[in-house]
């Protein structure tokens, strides 16, 4: 059974551009969720993907955006990137959409 | 709104000590879950627990246990003879979307 995987591990962008990191989910699983985790601080959620539908979102603006494709693989979209966006970026894919969540390595994104 | 606390932020411990960790939570809903994750160095977080809020047994597995206490809005995790891979950040959580308290470092010294 293969875990959650995340790509890239690492990720240096500047100011105003636009990144996409990706997630595959766990076999079996419907449900992936995308946590942004600041330096220190616990996880935030940002939004929820069941069975393709957007099904549950954190308070983050709408320059964050996802997409789940039909074999649940996820996407992680941010547009005009901030300074603030700096951050491990964390997938979690789960069975049904409150089932425990098992969580990838995470992107670590850096913003210059 | 939800809300999680954990109002520890660092423990240090020595190796075969015992520590809890506490978590207190916040929540309008009559139906929820809680959760512990541990976070070691490596950043990827692992899955310790899941509890129902209808079910208030204690747990226990291995030298983990896990005390939920509905009527203090409570759910503190114990770690008995910890070791030194015991060091990590702990992380409580609820649902029904998933919200983290800020976690607790937790470091065994040898």
């Amino acid at each position: 059974e293969t875990g959650v995987t995340q790509s890239p591990t690492h990720l240096i962008k500047t100011r105003g551009q636009q990144v996409t990191l990706r997630c595959s989910s766990q076999s079996g699983h419907n449900t992936v969720s995308w946590y942004q985790q600041a330096l220190g601080q616990g996880p935030q959620f940002i939004f929820q993907y069941y069975r393709e539908e957007e099904n549950g979102r954190g308070n983050f603006p709408p320059r964050f955006s996802g997409l789940q494709f039909p074999n649940y693989s996820s996407e992680l979209n941010v547009n005009a990137l901030e300074l603030d966006d700096s951050a491990l970026y964390l997938c979690a894919s789960s069975l049904e959409s409150l089932n425990e969540q098992f969580f990838g390595p995470g992107t670590r994104l850096t913003v210059l | 709104a939800q809300k999680v606390t954990q109002a520890q932020t660092e423990i240090s411990v020595v190796e075969k000590e015992d520590v809890t960790l506490d978590c207190v939570y916040e929540t309008r809903d009559t139906t929820y879950y809680l959760f512990w994750y541990k976070q070691p160095p490596s950043g990827e977080l692992v899955f310790l627990i899941r509890r129902n809020s209808f079910d208030e047994q204690n747990e226990i597995s291995g030298r983990y246990s896990w005390n939920f206490q509905k009527s203090t809005s409570s759910f503190n995790f114990t770690i008995t003879a910890s070791q030194v891979v015991d060091s990590a950040v702990y992380f409580c959580a609820l649902r029904r979307a998933l919200t983290f308290g800020s976690g607790t470092r937790l470091q065994v010294q040898p």
